[in-house]
Order: structure tokens, then sequence, then C-alpha cells
């Protein structure tokens, strides 16, 4: 089945840590966007990538940083220079940049304890 | 700065009580209009595009309509199963997605 995979479903954090969520396609998409949603609001993007090995920052990048080595996987790190980081955090790609018809995965609920 | 507002917040309805969802917007070149809908704990689950004033689309019990300011999502006779949030968003001609924050629409039998 084709789609986009995120893990894990649910992580907890210490404070002070840094963590890794993981998003992997399979449906040959060259973009691909990682996404924060709170509680009762819209979703805010954090960052994205047009290509392999380039991507650019969205609205509220700073605490966080990605990775494109491959064209299939988008990893983001959460670090401990995040301030508010418990949040649902939503991996999406589409067929383009131009952010058509995006398709996400069922995100991961990061919580800091 | 691109603005999605999404009205009302929340909606409640009796099955078969049709009605309709609002997403005003102001953009710098819409390039597209989507509507995702979002079950509890799921990732957003993609529904219609919608490119130029005037254009409509449907999905079964679902229309989605579009005008030079504003988006409209009528449900017609909905079910309980079309409880969710359903989410709108623009895409601007620089390509960045702006959401809005989404309508929680609950269905009573």
């Amino acid at each position: 089945d084709g789609g986009i995979t995120q893990s894990p479903k649910y992580l907890f954090r210490k404070e002070g840590q840094n963590v890794t969520l993981s998003c992997e396609q399979n449906l040959n998409h060259d973009a691909m966007y990682w996404y924060r949603q709170d509680p009762g609001q819209g979703l805010r993007l954090i960052y994205y990538s047009q290509i392999v090995n380039d991507f650019q920052k969205g609205d509220i990048a700073e605490g966080y940083s990605v990775s494109r080595e491959k064209k299939e996987s988008f990893p983001l790190t959460v670090t401990s220079a995040q301030k508010n980081p418990t949040a649902f955090y939503l991996c999406a790609s589409s067929l383009t940049g131009a952010h058509t018809e995006a398709f996400f995965g069922q995100g991961t609920r990061l919580t800091v304890v | 700065e691109d603005q999605v507002t999404q009205s009302p917040e929340a909606l409640r309805l009796q099955e078969g009580e049709s009605s309709s969802l609002n997403c005003s917007y102001t953009v710098s070149g819409l390039r597209g209009l989507f509507w995702y809908r979002q079950d509890p704990g799921k990732g957003p689950e993609f529904l219609f595009t919608l490119y130029s004033a005037g254009e409509e689309k449907e999905k079964e019990r679902l229309k989605a309509t579009l005008t030079k300011k504003e988006s409209f999502l009528h449900i017609t006779a909905p079910k309980p199963e079309d409880s969710a949030t359903y989410l709108c968003a623009v895409n601007n001609a620089g390509n960045m997605l702006t959401f809005g924050g989404g309508t929680r629409l609950m269905v009573k039998p």
C-alpha cells in the first residue's frame, strides 16, 4: 500500500533531550512537509523540502531541525531549544513542491514529561 | 499575510439536518483551496481542491464551492459518521499552505 508512515505514534521525552520523529513515504513524491498542531488550532508549518538535500524553514522552525538525504525520508528532530514541544506532529508529502493535494501521515503525539 | 478563518468553530447537527461550513480567506495569488477531514488523533484526509471562483466539487454528501473571498463546504443529510473536524487551507503564489483553525462537526443520530 502506498502512503506516509510516521513513527512512533506516541513519544515521551524528558526536558532537555533531543528526539527524532520518523516520516517515510513510498508515493514517489518530491515534496515533504512537517506541521505542528496544537489543540483547537490549525496546522503550522515547521519545515518543508521540495527536493532531496534541500529544505526550507516554515513559520515556526526555531528549535527544530530536519534532513532530506533520501527522497523517501524526512525526519524531524525536536531539540532541547524548543520551548514548548508538546504537540501533535504531522508529516505530509505532495507530488510537487506546489503543495498540490498533500497527503498526511497519521501523526506523532509528543509529550514532554 | 495570508489568512484563513473558518466558521463556526463547532457545529452540532441532527442526522439528516443539512448545513454549511464557511472558509473565508485572504491570500496573495490563490493557487488552490483545499478541504480536509480530520478524525481525532489522526492525520488530515484530503477531500477537495478548488482552483477558481465558481468551481464546485462533490463527494457523497459533501459539496465544496469557491468564490473570490470564501469557500463553503455543504453537507447534505449528514450521518453520524460525518462527525469530524473539517480543515480548510489555501496555497499562495509562493506555494505555501496556510490552514484555518477548523470546524468541529458533530452529527447526532
